[in-house]
């Protein structure tokens, strides 16, 4: 079946613009992440979503970054005003329900979008 | 201190030898345990889920020491494919929080 799918696939924009980053989970996944990955970083947790929830927002590096998920299923995620420090690589990834069993369910990653802040 | 630490290497390693890669995690918390490969350019995938009794998938072995917080990946018979960046994973279960935190990469090049 269809992956994880993010769009765009890259994006190149001016510093103080704002941007939208869009990602499309595995069907049937209750469970969104976004990451990021800066040159030669490892991956950074952004925020979390069960169902249209967020009860985890505490990788969110600041209020200019926003996320929203609608319908359980494709979540965008906002950057107002770009920085250049937000140059990287924006990663989403889905997985099966969350419970208590969660321990192992494994995280399926989109090919992530590219932004870059001239 | 990061959560995750690893050597970054990189690793370069002619075809057929065995490469280790450790790991330590600062969080007592951490309650499971992957390791992900990345390609150049290209997103993380699953390679295996580490295991307290320790786990084998063909050339791959996984070995978790909860005591003292360390996890490693051996690689036998190393092959010119498995050249990527190794990305040691754990998930800590404290309230509300279910990311995944990641360690920086191991980066192994493997030689012809």
């Amino acid at each position: 079946g269809a992956g994880v799918s993010q769009s765009p696939s890259n994006k190149v924009t001016e510093k103080g613009k704002d941007v939208e980053l869009r990602c499309d989970p595995i069907s049937g996944h209750t469970a969104l992440y976004w990451y990021r990955q800066s040159l030669g970083q490892g991956l950074e947790f952004l925020i979390y979503f069960q169902g249209n929830s967020a009860p985890d927002k505490s990788g969110l590096p600041s209020d200019r970054f926003s996320a929203e998920r609608t319908g359980g299923s494709v979540s965008t995620l906002t950057i107002q005003r770009t920085q250049q420090e937000d140059s990287a690589v924006y990663l989403c990834a889905s997985s099966l329900a969350v419970g208590q069993a969660d321990f192992y369910n494994e995280q399926f990653f989109g090919p992530g979008t590219r932004l870059t802040v001239l | 201190r990061k959560e995750v630490e690893q050597d970054p290497g990189p690793f370069n390693v002619p075809e057929g030898a065995t490469v280790a890669f450790n790991c330590t995690y600062s969080n007592s918390a951490s309650q499971s345990f992957f390791w992900y490969r990345q390609d150049c350019r290209k997103e993380p995938k699953l390679l295996m889920s580490v295991y307290s009794s320790g786990n084998e998938d063909g050339r791959f072995t996984a070995q978790l020491n909860r005591a003292s917080q360390y996890i490693s990946l051996l690689i036998r018979d190393s092959k010119l494919s498995d050249s990527a960046t190794y990305l040691c994973v754990v998930k800590i279960m404290d309230t509300g929080r279910r990311a995944l935190t990641f360690g920086s990469g191991t980066r192994l090049q493997v030689q012809p």
